[in-house]
This record gives structure tokens, C-alpha cells and sequence, in this order.
């Protein structure tokens, strides 16, 4: 059941370049994406999100692109700092977040000096 | 910052035995949820529950597993009789309500070991 994917398991990028994260997904019923990141033995914490009736959504130097005719979307950072490093998943729902979030197997960011 | 807190942060436990796990939501929250992460996997969604009911499980959560939200600020999940299998962080989640702008905020786990 591999509704959500994240086909790159590791990821490294040096400081102050652009990081792009992918992800992909099979299931054409999900209608909002998000994006949450991890550190080690913490909880995800939430760091943005796209509804299907959009193909961009920005804050700061965050950025989720949508292709919905691909089931694929990006996320970028620009520019990439050395705190960014972390696991990064992508999460689907159909109806919003009080619905069950779809988890692909996540990416790990290594920002490096 | 609100934030979501689990207790206990690990608990070693034998084959068999009962776990009850404890979170307290953000208090003007109404949805709560349960998932968990094996480690190496990805984060599994198990149960949602709204309205002192359960809204929506998945096939993980069977007989085996319970939810309750025994006051007004507690949000417990029970496994009666643990399984090697149940290994795993479980984190509690809480979200305002419906809709395309909310997120949802996690605790910061609950390490789970079964021996």
C-alpha cells in the first residue's frame, strides 16, 4: 500500500543552495498535501501545505509545488541552511486534515557547511 | 506555544501485558488521532476520534487496541495484550477541526518496546 512515495531516501545539499524534496502519490481521491518535518525523537512538526485547487503555496523559503495531472509535488527550500537538516515527509488526505494523513517513508536532508 | 505531551516518553514491556498510553491534546482541539512509526518506516495512521467516538481506524488498529478520552484533557490509548510487533513510536495528534488551512500537531512520541 504505497499510496505515498518518496523515492529518494537521503538527500544532501550544501548551505545556501536550493534543496527539492519530491514525492508522489497513486491516489486520485487525496486533496490536500503537506509536508512535516522530523528530528530524531520528536513528534513531525508541520511545515506547509497545498490544496488541490492550487499548484503553489509559499512561506518563506518554503515552497510546494502541486502537479496534480503527475500525482506529483516538490517541496523546495531556498536557501538551505544547516537546520534544515532533518527527515522530511510527505502526508495526503482526502477532505482536509481532520482526515487521516497517508505518509510516504520520508527523506533525510543533510545540510551541509 | 500549545503544544501536545505524551507520556511516558519509553516504556519497556513484556510480551502480553498491558500498555496504556497517555497524551494531552491542545486544549481548544477537538480531533485527536493516534499514529505510530516502526522504526525504519513510515508514520502509520491508526485511529481518529471526535465527539467521544471514534471517527475513523485503520486495519492496524484491531481488538486489540482502545482509545479514551477519560476527562477533558486526556487522550489514552490502550494495547491490552502487547505483541513483539507493537514496537514502535506511537504519536498523539490534535487539530482544530475540518478544513484546508489547519494542520495537524504532533506529540513527541511515545517509544513503545516489547520483549
Amino acid at each position: 500500500d504505497q499510496q505515498v512515495k518518496q523515492n529518494s531516501p537521503s538527500l544532501s545539499v550544501q548551505e545556501g543552495r536550493i534543496s527539492i524534496l519530491n514525492c508522489d502519490y497513486t491516489n486520485s481521491m487525496f486533496d490536500y498535501f503537506l509536508w512535516y518535518k522530523k528530528y530524531p525523537a520528536e513528534g513531525p512538526t508541520f511545515l506547509i501545505s497545498i490544496s488541490s485547487i492550487k499548484d503553489k503555496n509559499e512561506d518563506g523559503r518554503f515552497t510546494v509545488f502541486l502537479n496534480k495531472s503527475a500525482k506529483h509535488l516538490s517541496l523546495h527550500i531556498v536557501p538551505s541552511q544547516p537546520g534544515d537538516s532533518a527527515v522530511y515527509f510527505c502526508a495526503a488526505s482526502e477532505g482536509g486534515t481532520a482526515s487521516k494523513l497517508t505518509f510516504g517513508t520520508g527523506t533525510r536532508l543533510q545540510v551541509t557547511l | 506555544e500549545p503544544e501536545v505531551t505524551q507520556t511516558p516518553s519509553h516504556q519497556v514491556t513484556q510480551m502480553g501485558q498491558e500498555v496504556i498510553l497517555r497524551c494531552v491534546p491542545i486544549s481548544n482541539h477537538l480531533y485527536f488521532y493516534w499514529y505510530r512509526q516502526i522504526l525504519g518506516q513510515k508514520v502509520e495512521f491508526l485511529v481518529s476520534f471526535y465527539n467521544n467516538e471514534i471517527s475513523e481506524k485503520s486495519e492496524i488498529f484491531d481488538d486489540q487496541f482502545s482509545v479514551e478520552r477519560p476527562d477533558g484533557s486526556n487522550f489514552t490509548l490502550k494495547i491490552r495484550s502487547t505483541k513483539l510487533e507493537d514496537s514502535a513510536m506511537y504519536f498523539c495528534a490534535s487539530t482544530k477541526g475540518p478544513g484546508y488551512t489547519g494542520e495537524l500537531f504532533f506529540g513527541e512520541g511515545s517509544r513503545l518496546t516489547v520483549l
